[in-house]
């Protein structure tokens, strides 16, 4: 299974884009780039999720760069609501297993 | 509203006592899943369902199982608690088994003594 780094940590300011990074440089050809967040202990929830081509919906935008090596989430305007756990996941095991790293750790400020 | 719900919220029990913690959703979703998370450790998959009567094991399953009779409901139990089953527990619901739009339900805080 292709395995993630995430930053444990990152701040942003509210209102401004917040842009986290991730790498998966064993990502391979046929698996997806899924972006899950944690709001304090609630259930993850679904962000968004690619493979090749950038993905953008109502929550968020999905930069995978062209090697498919590494991707970014993009929160255009973040609130402090957004203030999570950030897991990027490349799809692992057959079962639809998602394997959740340590995530990083967002923090929107006033 | 399209949901997954989880009960109890909070549970304190204690060692060797039997319980069910339970997972209902009402999307007609057919792969379901239970995790567990620990500090340090994350979310980790205990068990998973593909569909009514289809269960396998994830990487966490001991101590634990499951049953999938209907397609809407997906208990975890645990037949004889240990402390180390002190956790966070997350019941999963999808259409898929992709990794894509998976709905969580609010959590299961389980406490054993």
């Amino acid at each position: 299974d292709a395995k993630t780094t995430q930053p444990p940590s990152m701040d942003c300011a509210e209102g401004r884009a917040a842009n986290l990074p991730c790498n998966h440089s064993t990502i391979s050809g046929n698996e997806y780039v899924y972006w899950y967040r944690q709001i304090h202990s609630q259930g993850p929830q679904y962000i968004i999720h690619g493979l090749k081509n950038n993905e953008t919906n109502e929550m968020a935008s999905l930069i995978i760069t062209e090697d498919r090596k590494s991707s970014t989430l993009i929160l255009p305007h973040a609130t402090l609501r957004d203030t999570a756990v950030y897991y990027c996941i490349v799809r692992g095991g057959s079962q639809g297993n998602l394997i959740f790293g340590k995530g990083t750790k967002l923090s929107v400020k006033p | 509203e399209a949901q997954v719900t989880q009960n109890p919220r909070y549970l304190i029990t204690v060692t060797g006592k039997k319980l069910t913690v339970t997972c209902s959703q009402n999307m007609n979703h057919e792969y379901m899943s239970w995790y567990r998370q620990d500090p340090g450790l994350g979310l980790r998959q205990i068990y998973y369902s593909m569909n009514v009567e289809v269960t396998d094991k994830g990487d966490v399953p001991e101590g634990y199982k499951v049953s999938r009779k209907e397609k809407r409901n997906f208990p975890l139990i645990l037949e004889s608690p240990s402390p180390n089953q002190t956790s966070l527990y997350f019941c999963a619901s999808s259409n898929n088994r992709v990794g894509y739009g998976y709905t969580f339900g609010s959590g299961t805080r389980l406490t054993v003594v």
